[in-house]
């Protein structure tokens, strides 16, 4: 088992649609999570950023960490195409070395 | 801010050779840096870890006489593929920490897609 699972897509949503990305870990020692965007042939960029459990919003995209469950979330509201990518999600815990641990990225394609 | 950049972009050599990757943070000094290795359609996976000044860290697996790291200053750290072979394609990523900046916070550079032919 890995220890973070993220279903790979592809996922294909409309224009205006509500994007539900979700990863789920084993490992309980994990406390920092991050969600990264993806574009094709490019270094990952940080969207968002959370320690333990909680929400946390940033414009449109709202984050969310359920630490009980090992499950974290990344919302997309009013997606727009441009927000095509793949979105990877990872982790890390101050006894690890604060090395990330990344899913395997979900492939988004946002259509008109 | 907090720009990483990464030299070259892509890089086609011959089997047998040596390529040189480099990884340069911009705008703030990185006291460490990381190195990712990313094949198509799967995710990011750590290689090592370099502090400024000290040896790399590798991860299980890679083999540190094949994957020459040297992080000379706080803002230069290159990755060198000796010997090269068609098993080492991939996309290499490096990520930069900041220096007084948050422990879990990496800056990533564009990457560089290596073709060993």
């Amino acid at each position: 088992q890995k220890e973070v699972e993220q279903d790979p897509g592809p996922l294909s949503v409309p224009e205006g649609a509500i994007v539900s990305l979700n990863c789920t870990y084993s490992n309980s020692a994990f406390q920092y999570f991050m969600w990264y965007r993806q574009y094709s042939r490019k270094g990952p960029e940080l969207l968002m950023y959370t320690y333990s459990s909680g929400n946390k919003e940033d414009g449109r995209f709202t984050a969310q960490v359920d630490k009980s469950s090992k499950y974290i979330s990344l919302f997309i509201r009013d997606s727009q195409p441009s927000d095509s990518a793949t979105y990877l999600c990872a982790m890390s815990f101050t006894g690890g070395g604060n090395k990330l641990t990344f899913g395997t990225g979900t492939q988004l394609k946002v259509e008109l | 801010g907090a720009v990483v950049s990464q030299h070259p972009s892509w890089v086609i050599c011959k089997s047998g050779t040596s390529v040189k990757i480099e990884c340069r943070s911009l705008d703030f000094q990185a006291t460490t840096m990381f190195w990712y290795r990313q094949f198509p359609k799967q995710s990011l996976m750590l290689m090592a870890t370099s502090n400024e000044g000290s040896k790399a860290t590798y991860e299980q697996g890679v083999e540190k006489d094949k994957f020459l790291i040297n992080h000379a200053s706080l803002t230069l750290s290159t990755l060198t593929v000796t010997s090269a072979h068609p098993e080492d394609s991939s996309f290499y990523i490096c990520s930069a920490r900041e220096a007084g900046g948050q422990l879990n916070e990496q800056f990533f550079g564009p990457g560089t897609r290596l073709t060993v032919l």
